[in-house]
């Protein structure tokens, strides 16, 4: 088991390039989401799915986009990148939604800094 | 929507001293209470939760307690050791919500 998978590791971009964080889990969970980490500010939940074809927004939506077309992928696209999105972004999944007593599993992150 | 402050942001012990960290939140129908830690350059792990039926939860040297009227919880790390130091994340949610998280506590455990 790999658990939840992300690549790249680390990216540069610059202002306004695009680009897509790949995300992957193997342990056949519904539910997968997406976080920013900033210094002092914890994770900031931007977007999650509760399955294949269903996604919803988070705390900090804007700048990004999802889609869920399998159980096991769950990529952020970034379109127009902007210096404040620079951060580091973890993708995390659980088998079922937090709040029925669930362990989410979070993937290594990928640091991203917008030049 | 919900909202968890955590505090405090830093907290420095001596190894062998306990360490407690706070937080509150602003949904009263949140029911799930999750600590998250995460060391350096790695990914964050949870290391207890507790549900909101429950007063108290103890695993080793941690502990979670949960005051629901005043809509905050705790978390306790008793004879405290250098991997102690880490980044602890608070987490609250209601059923069929995702977690939203506190800003995180750094606590350093010199020896």
């Amino acid at each position: 088991n790999a658990g939840v998978t992300q690549t790249p590791k680390f990216r540069i971009l610059k202002i306004g390039q695009s680009m897509t964080l790949q995300c992957t889990q193997d342990m056949n969970h519904n539910y997968m989401y997406w976080y920013r980490q900033d210094p002092g500010m914890g994770l900031k939940l931007i977007y999650y799915s509760v399955g294949a074809g269903i996604t919803d927004k988070g705390e900090v939506p804007n700048g990004y986009n999802v889609s869920r077309s399998t159980t096991e992928d769950f990529p952020l696209r970034l379109e127009l990148a902007a210096p404040s999105q620079t951060s580091v972004y973890f993708c995390a999944s659980s088998y079922r939604l937090a709040g029925e007593d669930n362990e989410q599993y979070f993937g290594p992150g990928t640091r991203l800094t917008v030049t | 929507g919900e909202n968890v402050e955590q505090h405090p942001s830093t907290l420095s012990v001596q190894e062998g001293d306990s360490a407690v960290i706070k937080c509150t939140y602003s949904d009263s129908a949140s029911n799930y209470f999750p600590w998250y830690k995460q060391e350096l350059g790695k990914r964050p792990q949870l290391i207890i939760d507790i549900r909101s039926n429950v007063g108290e939860k103890k695993d080793q040297r941690i502990a979670v307690t949960l005051n629901k009227t005043a809509k905050h919880f705790s978390l306790h790390i008793t004879e405290t050791q250098p991997e102690d130091s880490a980044v602890y994340f608070c987490a609250a949610s209601r059923a069929g919500t995702a977690l939203i998280f506190g800003k995180g506590t750094t606590l350093s455990v010199s020896s």
